[in-house]
């Protein structure tokens, strides 16, 4: 079973709030992702990391920054959250940078911003 | 631009029936790497099957299998024996050599009824 984790798993907030969505594995992966799913749409890949210290934008522009200063945490920030940040935000990661290698995924953050 | 396409959106059939779930996509590249993943209700994405675009022969997991048409671009997932456990959304999913960044599908909602 995939050992990475998200929290939490709901969110409402209100607009302007600064929130940060947390992303722990304990495989000790090298590649982590975040992914914003709308419901029942594809996933989007917002931002990604190869390593500590290693972060890129994906092809979704967002908003969010993120950071990777230990292996296995990977979180995500939102300064001033918005009506339009409500979405639903999965965490990946995966073993190497072997492009067939599997993505483990987290349960996801449902963000709900009023 | 690499595409994939899921034309049917949902999908509903008898538990042990058979299913086939549609994906086609659109690169230019010839070596790359397809995937299906699965996403329970309220539950983490797992990778179901993965195929190398290289390889002729269709991939196989259990009750899971892929028909692998590399000129028309298709990239097709059976299901044999469908269980209740099997209700899910299934993404296609692929990445080119070299890309490092899965690209999705819209999604196909399965409901096994039993």
């Amino acid at each position: 079973e995939a050992d990475i984790y998200q929290t939490p798993r709901y969110l409402v907030i209100g607009t302007g709030k600064k929130i940060t969505l947390e992303c722990s594995q304990t495989m000790g992966h090298d590649k982590m992702y975040w992914y914003q799913q709308d419901p029942g749409m594809e996933l989007h890949l917002i931002h990604y990391s190869y390593g500590v210290n290693s972060t890129e934008k994906g092809d979704l522009s967002s908003e969010s920054t993120v950071s990777r200063i230990r292996t296995e945490h990977f979180p995500l920030t939102l300064e001033s959250a918005r009506p339009s940040h409500t979405s639903q935000y999965l965490c990946a990661s995966s073993a190497n940078r072997r492009v067939n290698e599997k993505l483990f995924f987290g349960s996801g953050t449902q963000l709900s911003v009023l | 631009a690499q595409t994939v396409t899921q034309s049917q959106p949902e999908m509903s059939v008898q538990e042990a029936e058979t299913v086939t779930l549609s994906c086609t996509y659109d690169t230019s590249e010839s070596n790359y790497y397809l995937f299906w993943y699965k996403q329970p209700p309220s539950r983490q994405m797992i990778l179901v099957i993965r195929q190398e675009a290289y390889k002729q022969q269709n991939a196989t997991e259990n009750r899971f299998s892929v028909n692998f048409q590399k000129a028309a671009k298709s990239f097709s997932l059976k299901i044999s024996d469908s269980q209740l456990g099997d209700t899910a959304m299934y993404f296609c999913a692929f990445v080119i050599q070299g890309a490092q960044k899965l690209v999705f599908g819209q999604g196909t909602r399965l409901t096994i009824n039993p």
